[in-house]
């Protein structure tokens, strides 16, 4: 029940695509998804974040689908660029009295933007 | 403003020897967890400190133990290191504050490789 379970592995995106990764979770418990994004050698930096009180939120090129009935949230990243070739990591978590509580990552998606 | 930062950036031990690791967490934080990430997966939480207590563990032996100090930096020990224990190690530093609009994100550092052999 404490899995996050991410699809695609990895991906493949010409220059200006649109990318989507997907994330499916159990436990009903999680109002809290946050999307990290992660180059080699680098810790995650965080992308977006979504409560499930809202079934969309967007960020520039970044926007985050979520489905609160199907226990599923999605990424989309609208004219993908090459810079934006890196591991993406969705994660769920529970608000515990105000402060994020632990995150329960996804096994990532490796995105390559080709030129 | 310096974000989350990590000490130190690489580190190279020997199986059953001890190693510590440092984080000071992003100015305005209070709450500091640690995460484990091996080569190709995602982090796994090892534990979660504020006001210089455990407040939430992962599923990691005893093996593994910290310390949050009253600036708010923490550190993670690692004893009888086993050659598995070779891995990213991620400091993620939070604000321990009233919900609402604010999601109390983790920031994470840029990690410590430790390499057991």
């Amino acid at each position: 029940q404490q899995q996050v379970k991410q699809s695609p592995q990895s991906l493949i995106v010409q220059k200006g695509g649109i990318s989507i990764i997907n994330c499916a979770y159990e436990n009903t418990a999680f109002d809290y998804f946050p999307w990290y994004q992660q180059f080699p050698g680098k810790g995650p930096a965080l992308l977006i974040a979504i409560r499930p009180d809202v079934s969309e939120k967007k960020e520039g090129r970044f926007t985050i689908s979520f489905n609160k009935s199907a226990k599923q949230f999605s990424l989309h990243i609208m004219d993908s660029q090459p810079g934006d070739s890196a591991t993406y990591f969705c994660a769920a978590g529970v608000l515990y009295g105000g402060a994020t509580n632990k995150l329960i990552f996804g096994t990532g998606t490796l995105l390559a933007v080709q030129p | 403003d310096a974000g989350v930062t990590q000490s130190p950036t690489h580190l190279i031990k020997t199986r059953g020897q001890q190693v510590t690791l440092r984080c000071s967490p992003k100015s305005g934080h209070d709450t500091v967890s640690w995460y484990q990430q091996a080569l190709g997966q995602g982090p796994q939480f090892i534990f979660q400190y504020y006001e210089e207590e455990e407040r939430q563990r992962g599923n990691f032996p005893d093996r593994f133990s910290g310390h949050q100090f009253p600036n708010y930096s923490s550190e993670l020990n690692v004893n009888a290191l086993l050659l598995g224990d070779s891995a990213l190690y991620l400091c993620a530093s939070s604000f321990y504050g009233t919900s609402g609009s604010s999601y109390n994100e983790q920031f994470f550092g840029p990690g410590t490789r430790l390499t057991v052999l």
